[in-house]
């Protein structure tokens, strides 16, 4: 059982530099999500999708953009990196959708990002 | 504005029983989770509490109180892969999670 699976787990780049962080659930999870962790503060939505072709921002969406063509992949693009988006990224996946189950969620292994 | 506080960092021996408190202010309440972290790894989940009362699953257990805004997870027979950050979240009226900052728990030998 694969879960959810993300790449890369580990990337340098360097301000203004654009990247793309991948992330693929093979659960068939309607509910995906992208986080970024940072030291002393808790876990913070960055984007949300709740089915294909849906998607809304979280608490911090500036600077990210992500699209959900297909149930399987969700995919975090970064415009312009800029050094505040130092970050452990994670991927989430849940069969929570419309408020329905426990909602438990499904992570990724992260993927760490250095800006410089 | 949401608020979810947990201690940043506890110590306790092996062998021995902790409780990691959490206390929430929310939009709304549709749950509590608990979660585990081990250093450089993914959170995994623990425990939901949806109802007062406890919830028990081995030797990790979780309480909830909705009117007093509070969880606690109790850990007991400690063990040393038990060395981990444990997560609080609340889903609110939204069904988004608020999460804690995490309580960073040292086992000694």
């Amino acid at each position: 059982n694969a879960g959810v699976t993300q790449t890369p787990k580990f990337q340098v780049l360097k301000t203004g530099q654009s990247m793309t962080l991948q992330c693929a659930q093979d659960m068939n999870h309607e509910y995906m999500s992208w986080y970024r962790q940072d030291p002393g503060m808790g876990l913070r939505l960055i984007h949300y999708s709740v089915g294909a072709g849906i998607t809304d921002q979280g608490e911090v969406p500036n600077g990210y953009n992500v699209s959900r063509s297909t149930t399987e992949d969700f995919p975090l693009r970064l415009l312009s990196a800029a050094p505040s988006q130092t970050s452990v990224y994670f991927c989430a996946s849940s069969d929570l959708a419309g408020g329905r189950g426990t909602g438990e969620l499904f992570f990724g292994e992260g993927s760490r990002l250095t800006v410089l | 504005g949401q608020n979810i506080d947990q201690p940043t960092e506890m110590t306790a021996t092996e062998g021995a029983i902790v409780q990691i408190n959490c206390t929430y202010q929310t939009s709304g309440f549709n749950g509590l989770f608990w979660y585990q972290q081990h250093a450089g790894e993914a959170p995994t989940f623990l425990s939901y509490n949806v109802l007062d009362g406890l919830e028990e699953k081995g030797r990790f257990s979780s309480f909830l109180s909705r009117s007093k805004g509070y969880s606690y997870l109790l850990l007991k027979e400690l063990q040393m892969k038990d060395s981990a950050s444990y997560l609080c979240a609340v889903m609110d009226s939204n069904y988004q999670l608020i999460w804690g900052a995490g309580t960073k728990l040292i086992i000694k030998p």
